[in-house]
């Protein structure tokens, strides 16, 4: 247990429709970052926030968004959502901006029908 | 730009030793770092380097060589449990983590 959680586990929706997944960081660590994995694929670098403040961005498309709130705690909105955004999503956090060490979720796998 | 390789699949079978190579092309390079990840699973962190030289922990050890551009993850004592991909990543100073796409790790008794 990595002590990042994140909800929902699953989550099954259907194109066009919008979905938030949350991700609480452990204890102490103020940066949270999101990735994408499609099947059998790597792992696609989203977005990093640092302690409330977006800090870097990668390949996100402008149908997603992120916040991190003053808890620390993040949430990944996805909108409009299309059959290719199925896939898993994991948040990691790590202790400061994290070029070492990131502890990863369980991660939310999303199903768009 | 940035990227990196890795083989796709690795095999072997219990009890030997493994190596799995990575190479990277990147600016502001920090370190390289290695994580495993079980189907189904999350990624876990497995080593990191920033140096040159040789990191061991337990039966996994991690080496860069930063004139090489080049790293690897060595796995010794195979064990069926080790079955799993295989990640490394390149931090860099701009914030993120760029990971290889992968290296599948099938090991047989």
């Amino acid at each position: 247990d990595s002590g990042v959680t994140q909800t929902p586990k699953h989550l099954i929706t259907a194109t066009g429709q919008r979905v938030t997944l949350r991700c609480s960081p452990r204890s102490g660590d103020l940066s949270v970052y999101w990735y994408q994995q499609s099947l059998d694929q790597g792992l696609q670098f989203l977005i990093h926030y640092y302690n409330g403040e977006e800090r870097a961005k990668g390949n996100i498309l402008e149908r997603f968004s992120a916040q991190q709130f003053p808890d620390l705690h993040s949430e990944l909105n996805l909108s409009s959502l299309e059959l290719g955004d199925s896939a898993l999503y994991f948040c990691a956090s790590s202790v400061n901006r994290g070029q070492e060490t990131q502890y990863f979720g369980p991660g939310t796998r999303l199903l768009v029908l | 730009g940035q990227s990196l390789e890795q083989p796709s699949e690795v095999t072997a079978v219990e009890g030997a030793i493994v190596q799995i190579n990575c190479t990277y092309q990147t600016s502001g390079f920090y370190g390289l770092s290695w994580y495993q990840q079980h189907d189904g699973g999350a990624p876990t962190f497995l080593s990191y380097n920033a140096l040159d030289g040789l990191e061991e922990t337990g039966r996994f050890s991690s080496f860069l060589s930063r004139s090489d551009s080049y790293g690897y993850l060595l796995l010794q004592e195979l064990q069926m449990k080790d079955s799993a991909s295989y990640f490394c990543a390149v931090s860099r100073n701009t914030d993120k983590l760029i990971f290889g796409t992968g290296t599948r790790l099938q090991v047989f008794p």
